[in-house]
């Protein structure tokens, strides 16, 4: 069975631009979470979707965002890019009434 | 609200020889537990979990954890290490059914020949 997949896998942007992320899950997955992983401030939650609504928000400002598709794939969103946003982002997807998440490859924004 | 610390930043050993990496965790309610691995440029490698049931836990390559109920603690260890074991080992919380992990800062594990 495939794993998580994370489209695209580098990423180099400006301050000011917006950038759209992709995260593909395990197939029969239908919770996908994200993450930011920094030198800084390590591993944090951004959001968690399931059947195409959020149901989990970390402490992040509404410059990220996200959505997720009937299919469960899930995009994430980050608008007016700030040199702090330079990071790994990773997906998790679990199967539905599991505890167990399944990390993808991760995304690596770079914010010059 | 959860929180875990891992009280080793870095452990350097060398090889051949056992490893413990320490996670300590606090949380209001019942919580599940994980150990994560993530090697140079890739994302986190799921090592072992802890549901419920017996305390230790074996995960795979080798690894297994004991939860401490009393001591809040969730230790990872290995009887005898390898060079591919050089990694960053990251120990996480979840409330339960919350689907949202609460990471430590990671231990960063080098392994010496």
């Amino acid at each position: 069975k495939a794993g998580v997949t994370q489209t695209p896998r580098y990423l180099i942007k400006t301050r000011g631009q917006q950038v759209t992320l992709s995260c593909s899950p395990i197939s029969g997955h239908r919770s996908v979470s994200w993450y930011q992983q920094t030198p800084g401030q390590g591993l944090q939650f951004l959001f968690e979707y399931f059947s195409e609504t959020q149901r989990n928000k970390g402490n992040f400002p509404g410059r990220f965002s996200g959505r997720q598709f009937s299919n469960s794939r899930s995009e994430m969103n980050v608008s007016t890019l700030e040199l702090g946003d330079s990071a790994l982002y990773l997906c998790a997807s679990s199967l539905p009434g599991t505890d167990t998440q399944y990390f993808g490859p991760g995304t690596r924004l770079t914010v010059l | 609200a959860q929180s875990v610390t891992q009280l080793d930043s870095q452990v350097p050993v060398f090889e051949e020889a056992p490893v413990e990496l320490r996670c300590n965790y606090s949380s209001s309610v019942s919580v599940y537990l994980f150990w994560y691995v993530q090697y140079p440029n890739q994302g986190l490698q799921l090592l072992l979990k802890y549901l419920s049931g017996s305390t230790l836990v074996k995960g795979i390559n080798g690894f297994e954890a004991e939860f401490n109920k009393s001591q809040t603690s969730f230790h990872l260890r290995k009887p005898s290490v390898h060079i591919s074991d050089t990694a960053e080992y990251f120990c996480a919380v979840s409330e339960m059914r919350a689907q949202k992990l609460v990471f430590g800062q990671g231990t960063r594990l080098t392994i010496n020949p």
